[in-house]
Protein backbone atom coordinates (compact mmCIF):
# COMPACT_ATOMS: atom_id res chain seq x y z
CA UNK A 1 0.00 0.00 0.00
CA UNK A 2 0.94 3.32 -0.73
CA UNK A 3 2.96 5.40 2.20
CA UNK A 4 2.93 8.68 3.93
CA UNK A 5 3.47 11.11 1.02
CA UNK A 6 4.51 14.58 1.71
CA UNK A 7 4.37 17.53 -1.16
CA UNK A 8 6.42 19.14 -1.95
CA UNK A 9 10.01 17.34 -1.46
CA UNK A 10 12.21 20.98 -1.27
CA UNK A 11 11.19 24.37 -0.79
CA UNK A 12 13.13 27.53 -1.00
CA UNK A 13 10.98 30.62 0.61
CA UNK A 14 12.26 34.13 1.45
CA UNK A 15 12.03 35.60 4.57
CA UNK A 16 8.54 36.89 5.52
CA UNK A 17 6.69 34.91 3.55
CA UNK A 18 4.63 31.98 4.30
CA UNK A 19 4.39 28.61 2.85
CA UNK A 20 2.01 25.33 3.17
CA UNK A 21 3.16 21.51 3.14
CA UNK A 22 1.10 19.18 2.56
CA UNK A 23 0.97 15.39 3.68
CA UNK A 24 -1.40 12.58 2.80
CA UNK A 25 -1.41 9.67 4.82
CA UNK A 26 -1.38 5.85 4.87
CA UNK A 27 -5.25 5.01 3.34
CA UNK A 28 -7.59 4.59 6.66
CA UNK A 29 -5.26 6.52 9.09
CA UNK A 30 -6.84 9.30 10.68
CA UNK A 31 -4.01 10.15 12.90
CA UNK A 32 -1.43 12.46 11.13
CA UNK A 33 1.22 14.75 12.84
CA UNK A 34 3.64 17.07 11.68
CA UNK A 35 7.77 16.70 13.33
CA UNK A 36 10.06 19.83 12.60
CA UNK A 37 13.71 18.32 12.41
CA UNK A 38 17.11 20.85 12.86
CA UNK A 39 20.48 20.35 13.37
CA UNK A 40 20.33 22.30 16.78
CA UNK A 41 16.90 20.73 18.35
CA UNK A 42 16.78 17.86 16.66
CA UNK A 43 13.15 16.78 15.92
CA UNK A 44 10.59 18.22 17.93
CA UNK A 45 6.89 17.85 17.61
CA UNK A 46 4.68 20.21 16.26
CA UNK A 47 0.35 18.94 16.31
CA UNK A 48 -1.24 16.31 15.77
CA UNK A 49 -4.57 15.82 14.38
CA UNK A 50 -7.06 13.20 14.67
CA UNK A 51 -10.33 13.33 12.66
CA UNK A 52 -10.10 17.02 11.78
CA UNK A 53 -9.86 18.15 14.91
CA UNK A 54 -5.97 19.42 16.56
CA UNK A 55 -5.48 17.09 19.50
CA UNK A 56 -2.08 18.01 20.34
CA UNK A 57 0.36 20.80 19.82
CA UNK A 58 4.07 21.43 20.54
CA UNK A 59 5.88 24.49 21.92
CA UNK A 60 5.76 26.48 18.53
CA UNK A 61 4.95 30.14 18.10
CA UNK A 62 1.82 30.98 16.42
CA UNK A 63 3.03 31.59 13.14
CA UNK A 64 2.72 27.60 12.77
CA UNK A 65 -0.44 26.02 12.02
CA UNK A 66 -1.80 23.18 10.78
CA UNK A 67 -5.63 21.68 9.69
CA UNK A 68 -7.04 18.69 8.11
CA UNK A 69 -9.34 17.52 6.15
CA UNK A 70 -11.83 14.98 5.82
CA UNK A 71 -9.98 12.88 3.35
CA UNK A 72 -7.44 12.84 6.13
CA UNK A 73 -4.88 14.48 4.41
CA UNK A 74 -3.04 17.29 6.17
CA UNK A 75 -1.54 20.66 6.28
CA UNK A 76 1.04 23.08 7.92
CA UNK A 77 1.41 26.64 7.02
CA UNK A 78 4.18 28.34 8.46
CA UNK A 79 3.55 32.42 8.05
CA UNK A 80 6.40 35.15 8.21
CA UNK A 81 9.14 33.23 7.79
CA UNK A 82 12.10 33.12 9.81
CA UNK A 83 15.82 31.90 8.63
CA UNK A 84 14.92 29.41 11.85
CA UNK A 85 12.51 27.88 9.77
CA UNK A 86 14.58 26.36 7.65
CA UNK A 87 14.05 22.77 8.63
CA UNK A 88 12.99 19.27 7.69
CA UNK A 89 9.82 18.83 8.42
CA UNK A 90 8.49 15.17 8.51
CA UNK A 91 4.85 13.93 8.68
CA UNK A 92 3.77 10.89 10.52
CA UNK A 93 0.06 9.12 10.39
CA UNK A 94 -0.83 5.98 12.71
CA UNK A 95 -3.55 3.92 12.56
CA UNK A 96 -4.13 4.56 16.37
CA UNK A 97 -2.25 7.13 18.35
CA UNK A 98 1.08 5.69 19.96
CA UNK A 99 -0.55 1.96 20.25
CA UNK A 100 0.90 1.28 17.05
CA UNK A 101 4.00 2.51 15.16
CA UNK A 102 3.94 5.87 13.41
CA UNK A 103 4.60 6.00 9.46
CA UNK A 104 6.73 8.59 8.76
CA UNK A 105 7.18 10.32 5.33
CA UNK A 106 10.01 11.36 3.65
CA UNK A 107 9.83 15.01 4.37
CA UNK A 108 10.19 18.82 2.99
CA UNK A 109 13.09 20.06 3.39
CA UNK A 110 12.20 23.78 3.85
CA UNK A 111 15.24 26.68 3.45
CA UNK A 112 14.67 30.05 4.35
CA UNK A 113 16.90 32.67 2.67
CA UNK B 1 7.92 16.13 30.94
CA UNK B 2 9.31 13.24 28.94
CA UNK B 3 12.81 12.98 27.61
CA UNK B 4 15.09 10.55 25.87
CA UNK B 5 18.75 10.51 26.08
CA UNK B 6 21.04 8.60 23.55
CA UNK B 7 24.65 9.90 24.82
CA UNK B 8 26.35 8.76 21.53
CA UNK B 9 26.39 11.16 19.37
CA UNK B 10 28.50 9.13 16.48
CA UNK B 11 29.30 5.56 16.13
CA UNK B 12 32.44 4.67 13.79
CA UNK B 13 32.61 0.42 13.32
CA UNK B 14 33.94 -1.52 10.96
CA UNK B 15 31.63 -4.34 8.72
CA UNK B 16 30.83 -7.21 10.80
CA UNK B 17 31.53 -5.86 14.25
CA UNK B 18 28.73 -5.93 16.40
CA UNK B 19 27.26 -2.65 17.95
CA UNK B 20 24.92 -1.27 20.76
CA UNK B 21 23.19 1.82 20.88
CA UNK B 22 22.15 3.21 24.23
CA UNK B 23 19.03 5.12 24.84
CA UNK B 24 17.58 6.11 28.35
CA UNK B 25 14.71 7.93 29.21
CA UNK B 26 12.78 9.87 31.69
CA UNK B 27 8.79 9.94 32.10
CA UNK B 28 6.44 9.87 34.56
CA UNK B 29 4.12 7.88 33.22
CA UNK B 30 3.07 4.24 34.01
CA UNK B 31 2.15 3.56 30.47
CA UNK B 32 4.07 4.22 27.46
CA UNK B 33 5.66 3.08 24.09
CA UNK B 34 9.34 2.95 23.49
CA UNK B 35 10.38 2.92 19.73
CA UNK B 36 13.76 3.14 17.31
CA UNK B 37 13.32 4.42 13.72
CA UNK B 38 16.31 4.68 11.42
CA UNK B 39 16.64 7.74 9.43
CA UNK B 40 18.89 7.04 5.68
CA UNK B 41 20.47 10.10 4.25
CA UNK B 42 17.24 10.24 2.37
CA UNK B 43 15.70 11.61 5.77
CA UNK B 44 12.81 9.04 6.12
CA UNK B 45 12.28 7.81 9.58
CA UNK B 46 12.36 4.18 9.36
CA UNK B 47 10.57 2.37 11.95
CA UNK B 48 11.83 -0.70 13.63
CA UNK B 49 10.32 -1.53 16.73
CA UNK B 50 7.56 -0.60 18.96
CA UNK B 51 7.80 -1.80 23.13
CA UNK B 52 5.30 -1.01 25.47
CA UNK B 53 6.05 -0.21 29.62
CA UNK B 54 4.35 -3.59 30.00
CA UNK B 55 6.34 -6.35 28.32
CA UNK B 56 9.99 -6.24 29.05
CA UNK B 57 10.62 -9.25 26.84
CA UNK B 58 13.76 -8.60 24.89
CA UNK B 59 13.32 -9.16 21.06
CA UNK B 60 15.43 -10.24 18.57
CA UNK B 61 14.39 -9.76 14.61
CA UNK B 62 16.86 -10.82 12.32
CA UNK B 63 20.48 -8.62 12.98
CA UNK B 64 18.56 -6.39 15.27
CA UNK B 65 17.78 -7.36 19.12
CA UNK B 66 16.36 -4.87 21.86
CA UNK B 67 16.85 -4.71 25.41
CA UNK B 68 14.18 -3.06 27.56
CA UNK B 69 14.95 -2.94 31.39
CA UNK B 70 12.95 -0.50 32.74
CA UNK B 71 14.57 -0.55 36.71
CA UNK B 72 17.09 1.61 34.46
CA UNK B 73 14.27 3.57 32.40
CA UNK B 74 16.64 1.98 29.20
CA UNK B 75 16.05 0.58 25.65
CA UNK B 76 19.51 -0.60 23.94
CA UNK B 77 19.59 -1.52 20.55
CA UNK B 78 21.93 -3.91 19.09
CA UNK B 79 22.95 -4.53 15.62
CA UNK B 80 24.79 -8.00 14.80
CA UNK B 81 27.46 -8.01 12.12
CA UNK B 82 26.57 -4.86 10.97
CA UNK B 83 27.08 -4.03 7.48
CA UNK B 84 27.51 -1.07 5.17
CA UNK B 85 24.23 -0.57 4.84
CA UNK B 86 23.27 -0.27 8.21
CA UNK B 87 24.76 3.17 7.98
CA UNK B 88 22.06 5.91 9.07
CA UNK B 89 21.05 8.02 12.19
CA UNK B 90 19.15 6.09 15.21
CA UNK B 91 16.76 7.75 17.00
CA UNK B 92 14.92 6.76 19.99
CA UNK B 93 11.66 7.97 21.02
CA UNK B 94 8.84 7.70 23.85
CA UNK B 95 5.39 8.07 23.80
CA UNK B 96 2.97 8.65 26.20
CA UNK B 97 -0.86 7.47 26.21
CA UNK B 98 -3.56 9.73 26.36
CA UNK B 99 -6.49 8.66 24.09
CA UNK B 100 -8.39 11.62 23.83
CA UNK B 101 -5.46 14.34 24.21
CA UNK B 102 -3.50 12.58 21.46
CA UNK B 103 0.34 11.47 21.57
CA UNK B 104 3.41 12.71 20.50
CA UNK B 105 6.76 11.56 20.22
CA UNK B 106 9.68 12.38 22.10
CA UNK B 107 13.10 12.16 20.25
CA UNK B 108 16.52 11.32 21.57
CA UNK B 109 19.12 13.35 20.05
CA UNK B 110 19.98 10.36 17.91
CA UNK B 111 23.14 8.38 17.18
CA UNK B 112 24.87 8.88 13.42
CA UNK B 113 26.40 4.84 12.95
CA UNK B 114 28.83 4.65 10.51
CA UNK B 115 29.77 1.14 9.09
CA UNK B 116 32.70 1.19 7.16
CA UNK B 117 33.88 -1.66 4.64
Amino acid sequence: KAGVTQTPRYLIKTRGQQVTLSCSPISGHRSVSWYQQTPGQGLQFLFEYFSETQRNKGNFPGRFSGRQFSNSRSEMNVSTLELGDSALYLCASSLEPARYGYTFGSGTRLTVV
Amino acid sequence: AQKVTQAQTEISVVEKEDVTLDCVYETRDTTYYLFWYKQPPSGELVFLIRRNSFDEQNEISGRYSWNFQKSTSSFNFTITASQVVDSAVYFCALSEVQETSGSRLTFGEGTQLTVNP
